[in-house]
């Protein structure tokens, strides 16, 4: 059965480092969203990708957060300079259409040190 | 006031037993996701719905729209079904709001 993948599973780095998480989606799925859970809290939404473009993105996301889907296969996450408080699981989910089941890759965690 | 919410917070049941875990929410959607996450963090759909019920081996999943509810059920639990159960709803976008989930513990 076709997965979400990502990669890596665990990521550890130094405050101001920059990070990029990567996400392979299930093979003829358009869109493409990233959430976060930090420790012992609820799952919340990042941002939602469509035809190369952010669709929708939340407070979080703000400018240290961009995404892109450089050779379009990988869907990819970029911190340019991480804080303590993203430390989180960072989720990659992907859909076949915009209101269709989404279907999780297993997750990234992020530890900033 | 959280758009989702989820009862009860934790449950622990012995093998066998049937198993309700409760959503509510308070905005309109278009359809509702039940998820299994386990302790090593990967989160599993287990149902997206729109009205009506949907069933999957052990778990039956509802959802009354007029009333914004939705329930999981597991028949026959076991102890493989422990685990934490999320639910999150597709509102006017297609992002996901979630619950802060159910932790189920089931006992030999």
């Amino acid at each position: 059965e076709p997965e979400v993948t990502q990669t890596p599973s665990h990521q550890v780095t130094q405050m101001g480092q920059e990070v990029i998480l990567r996400c392979v989606p299930i093979s003829n799925h358009l869109y493409f969203y990233w959430y976060r859970q930090i420790l012992g809290q609820k799952v919340e939404f990042l941002v939602s990708f469509y035809n190369n473009e952010i669709s929708e993105k939340s407070e979080i996301f703000d400018d240290q957060f961009s995404v892109e889907r450089p050779d379009g296969s990988n869907f990819t996450l970029k911190i340019r300079s991480t804080k303590l408080e993203d430390s989180a699981m960072y989720f990659c989910a992907t859909a076949q259409g915009r209101n269709n089941e989404q279907f999780f890759g297993p997750g990234t965690r992020l530890t900033v040190l | 006031k959280n758009e989702v919410e989820q009862s009860p917070q934790n449950l622990t049941a012995q093998e066998g037993e049937f198993i309700t875990i409760n959503c509510s929410y308070s905005v309109g959607i278009s359809a509702l996701h039940w998820l299994q996450q386990h302790p090593g963090g990967g989160i599993v759909s287990l149902f997206m719905l729109s009205s009506g019920k949907k069933k999957h081996g052990r778990l039956i999943a509802t959802i009354n729209i007029q009333e914004k509810h939705s329930s999981l059920h597991i028949t026959a639990s076991h102890p493989r079904d422990s685990a934490v159960y999320i639910c999150a709803v597709m509102a006017n976008t297609d992002k996901l709001i979630f619950g802060t989930g159910t932790r189920l513990q089931v006992f030999p």
